[in-house]
């Protein structure tokens, strides 16, 4: 079946542009996951939706970031005024139900550069 | 406050070598146990995980893993590396204990297989 999608996998914008990052998470999957990895780095955890609500956006790193599941699947990513420091790659995961135990499916990640 | 080490951030060995991974965690309570494998330029993939029950948990591509709580560690290894191993390595928690769903991953091993 299909797997987490996003859109666009590359981004380049210039600083203080606003960009939006697409996540389409596995069908039936309650829960949805976003996270950035830097070069070199793990994924760090930025917010995490269950059902169309955010659970857990203790993540994010300022309020240049803002992320939507408006009907509780797709879900964007939004950053405003974006700064060279934005640049790294944003992964979306999913995930069923909302155990900690449960499998977090990754998709293959936006690569954002900020010029 | 980081919550998963993972020790060197290369590993070299030679294929048909044992491969072993590193990976120790901080908290008081036992978390959930991830390990993710990510290949260049793609998404993160579990290996395996550990919630519950038996402490030695086989994954895919001949992976496995020892949860020892007298060590706070979840070490990674399999018996004979291939070529097709070398890969970033993500040892990542979910706490028990705060009911947070968001993974803490560890900073990644590199994994590189000398023929």
């Amino acid at each position: 079946g299909a797997g987490v999608s996003q859109t666009p996998s590359n981004k380049v914008t210039e600083k203080g542009k606003y960009v939006e990052l697409r996540c389409d998470p596995i069908s039936g999957h309650t829960a949805l996951y976003w996270y950035r990895q830097s070069l070199g780095q793990g994924p760090e955890f930025l917010i995490y939706f269950q059902g169309t609500g955010a659970a857990d956006d203790s993540g994010l790193p300022n309020d240049r970031f803002f992320a939507v599941r408006p009907e509780g699947s797709v879900s964007t990513l939004k950053i405003q005024r974006t700064e060279r420091g934005d640049s790294a790659v944003y992964l979306c995961a999913s995930s069923l139900g909302t155990s900690g135990g449960n499998e977090q499916f990754f998709g293959p990640g936006t690569r954002l550069t900020v010029l | 406050a980081q919550s998963v080490t993972q020790l060197g951030s290369h590993v070299s060995v030679s294929e048909g070598a044992l491969v072993l991974l590193r990976c120790n965690y901080s908290s008081s309570v036992p978390p959930y146990l991830f390990w993710y494998v990510q290949y260049p330029n793609q998404g993160l993939q579990l290996l395996l995980k550990y919630t519950t029950g038996a402490t030695l948990v086989k994954g895919i591509n001949g992976f496995e893993a020892e949860f020892k709580k007298s060590e706070t560690s979840f070490h990674l290894t399999k018996p004979s590396a291939h070529m097709s191993d070398a890969a970033e390595y993500f040892c990542a928690v979910i706490r028990r204990d705060t009911g947070r769903r968001a993974l803490t991953f560890g900073s990644g091993t590199r994994l590189q297989v000398q023929p």
